[in-house]
């Protein structure tokens, strides 16, 4: 059975960094696409990020050169580092999982992040 | 940047009910489409992928169509589970992109 398990979330101050882990099984991460997708409170899915298995990497632009994507493969965990966050970053943050077409398949339960003044 | 625009935001139906939501995208994007079902307070769920492949455990009721740039979303006889809002997704290009979502409420 596939899970995903995030970790890491909180209350960080403006211009803070976080770094948020998720904790898979059922797979092994390298050998699939892995995304890191935000819902702001009250508000609709905003995709962040994605590590292909061959480590090819994309951000938003709404993110790029503030978040990094990463996997541990001995652990089979991702990850996403969080540096210069605004207050706009607030939301709860999905560790997700392709599927072999591509859309994504699975989720995880989320972590809520809170960056305030 | 795929701009992904639902119609409508948000939806009233009975138990029973045949209802449909749409979705469009700003530039064609073959049939790389997927919708999914999200409830308060709970990660999104898969429902569809490739514009009409049912996710294994789906109900029957539930299917979707379209391609290029017209999508649907159709349950075929609302059922009280089926009440949460729904979100397409295109998966045709970066940045990956979602519609606003339809609530689906009870009447």
């Amino acid at each position: 059975e596939v899970q995903l398990v995030e970790t890491g979330g909180g209350l960080i101050q403006l211009g803070g960094s976080l770094r948020l882990s998720c904790a898979t099984s059922g797979f092994t991460v390298s050998n699939t696409y892995m995304n890191w997708v935000r819902q702001a409170p009250g508000k609709g899915l905003e995709w962040v990020s994605v590590i292909y298995r061959d480590g090819t990497i994309y951000y938003a632009d709404s993110v790029k050169g503030r978040f990094t994507i990463s996997r541990d493969n001995s652990k089979n965990t991702l990850y996403l580092q969080m540096n210069s966050l605004r207050a706009e970053d607030t939301a709860v943050y999905y560790c997700a999982r392709d599927g072999p077409e591509r859309w994504i398949q699975n989720w995880g339960q989320g972590t809520l992040v809170t960056v305030a003044s | 940047d795929i701009q992904m625009t639902q119609s409508p935001s948000t939806l009233s139906a009975s138990v029973g009910d045949r209802v449909t939501i749409t979705c469009r995208a700003s530039q064609s994007i073959s049939s790389w489409l997927a919708w999914y079902q999200q409830k308060p307070g709970k990660a999104p769920k898969s429902l569809i992928y490739k514009a009409s492949n049912l996710e294994s455990g789906v109900p029957s009721r539930i299917s979707g169509s379209g391609s290029g740039t017209e999508f649907t979303l159709t349950i075929s006889s609302l059922q009280p589970d089926d009440f949460a809002t729904y979100y397409c997704q295109q998966y045709n290009s970066y940045p990956y992109s979602f519609g606003q979502g339809t609530k689906l409420e009870i009447k």
